[in-house]
């Protein structure tokens, strides 16, 4: 069964914008990650966060976590047109060895 | 290129016929995962080798799926007496060995059951 369940189920933007997807969780979680993945392809790794952090930046992602609420949002500034994927997010349990994946967002950036 | 690799791309079979998957993990990665996608859904974990030994099994893996890593290098998923609700992608994954270490995926094994 999936552990995350994102939230919007697909979201359609226009580029320059700003996406923001949200993930929840249900059991205590070592860590949690954000995949990304194109039409027919494998999933990318795109960033990890603690469950000791609150907040991640790597480059245009900022990733936010609250264990208290079991959410994350992935934020993505100024999109652009090959931002649209799927994306993941994923949490591996305290015995971090399996990788438990949500039902993913469907981002459409429009140029 | 030393990602991780899948192969076939594409297999199309008839239900019944057994098929068999091959995946080439990256070369140090001592972990190896097997995932099943169906459209418009995240992976589903099917199951989990460090190193040759299988450590864990999913419930959706039944007795009709068969995974081996001999020598701890590359794995093959074997699905006998396939079903139409076999269709899906297959994937492969690898990674270091620590906790949240990011999973390497290869681009899948899409099988069609007809």
């Amino acid at each position: 069964s999936q552990q995350g369940e994102e939230d919007p189920q697909a979201l359609s933007i226009q580029e320059g914008e700003n996406a923001t997807m949200n993930c929840s969780y249900k059991t205590s979680i070592n860590n949690l990650q954000w995949y990304r993945q194109n039409s027919g392809r494998g999933l990318v790794h795109l960033i990890l966060i603690r469950s000791n952090e609150r907040e991640k930046h790597s480059g245009r992602l900022r990733v936010t976590l609250d264990t208290s609420k079991k959410s994350s949002s992935l934020l993505i500034t100024a999109s652009r047109a090959a931002d649209t994927a799927s994306y993941f997010c994923a949490t591996a349990n305290t015995g971090g060895f399996k990788t438990i994946f949500g039902a993913g967002t469907r981002l459409f950036v429009k140029a | 290129d030393t990602g991780v690799s899948q192969d076939p791309r594409h297999k199309i079979t008839k239900r019944g016929q057994n098929v068999t998957f091959r995946c080439d993990p990256i070369s140090e990665h001592n972990r190896l995962y097997w995932y099943r996608q169906t459209l418009g859904q995240g992976p589903e974990f099917l199951t989990y080798f460090q190193n040759e030994a299988q450590l864990e099994k999913s419930r959706l893996l039944s007795d009709r799926f068969s995974a081996e890593r001999p020598k701890g290098s590359f794995s093959t998923l074997e699905i006998q007496r396939t079903e139409q609700g076999d269709s899906a992608m297959y994937l492969c994954a690898s990674s270091l060995e620590g906790v949240g270490s990011p999973l390497h995926f290869g681009n899948g094994t899409r099988l069609t059951v007809t």
